[in-house]
């Protein structure tokens, strides 16, 4: 079964723009959330996590999360995308001993 | 400064050898995880450990093998049963299971001579 799935495999975004990529899990009980991004050519890096506390987290480089647990959500966002933004993000939920990641959203953003 | 040190960046393996990617930790991490991704996909993973001396397979395992002597250290040897090699090798740790997050070296591209 599917624990964490990402809409969308490319997003294109104007430079500015807003930056929206979404996640969403499948748990039934209180997962613990992540969003990573990934360079070219480079590993994992950590952008913002979900730990049960505050339901907005805030991250580096200007991104937050916000839990939903109606919408078994976590999209992330940036209410301005710069061209250094353009990477693979990855979501990922922690589930116990078990950790997935979704199949990834490359972002673009056009001058 | 604590974190993952992957070696080599670049790796050419030729037919019939096997070669081994080299993975040290010194963020005092009991799990260890080696993944592979190729151009445009995800994660995929190959082997994890818990702990010192013990280690399961992942979704990938065939044409893979691991050890886990030192807490420190999870080398990944490509053997030759593994027909399609070429592909960027991941290698995380994480310290407690739940809310910490894995934690990734630079990797590792191999291609085939």
């Amino acid at each position: 079964a599917q624990s964490v799935t990402q809409l969308g495999s490319h997003v294109s975004v104007s430079e500015g723009a807003l930056v929206l990529l979404r996640c969403n899990y499948s748990s039934s009980v209180p997962p613990y959330l992540f969003w990573y991004v990934q360079y070219p050519n480079q590993g994992l890096q950590l952008l913002l996590k979900y730990t049960s506390a505050a339901t907005l987290v805030k991250g580096i480089n200007g991104f937050e999360a916000e839990f939903k647990k109606s919408e078994t959500s976590f999209h992330l966002t940036k209410p301005s995308a710069h061209m250094s933004d353009a990477a693979e993000y990855f979501c990922a939920v922690s589930l116990g001993s078990e950790f997935y990641f979704g199949t990834g959203t490359s972002l673009t953003v056009i001058p | 400064d604590g974190g993952i040190t992957q070696s080599p960046k670049y790796l050419f393996r030729k037919e019939g050898q096997n070669v081994t990617l080299s993975c040290e930790q010194n963020l005092n991490h009991d799990a260890m995880y080696w993944y592979r991704q190729d151009p445009g996909q995800g994660l995929r993973l190959i082997y994890y450990s818990q702990i010192v001396n013990d280690f399961q397979k992942g979704d990938i395992a065939e044409g893979y093998s691991v050890s886990r002597e030192k807490k420190e250290s999870f080398p990944l040897t490509v053997t030759s049963a593994q027909k399609n090699p070429t592909a960027f090798y991941l290698c995380a740790s994480q310290g407690f299971w739940g809310n910490q997050p894995q934690h990734f070296g630079d990797g590792t591209r191999l291609s085939i001579l």
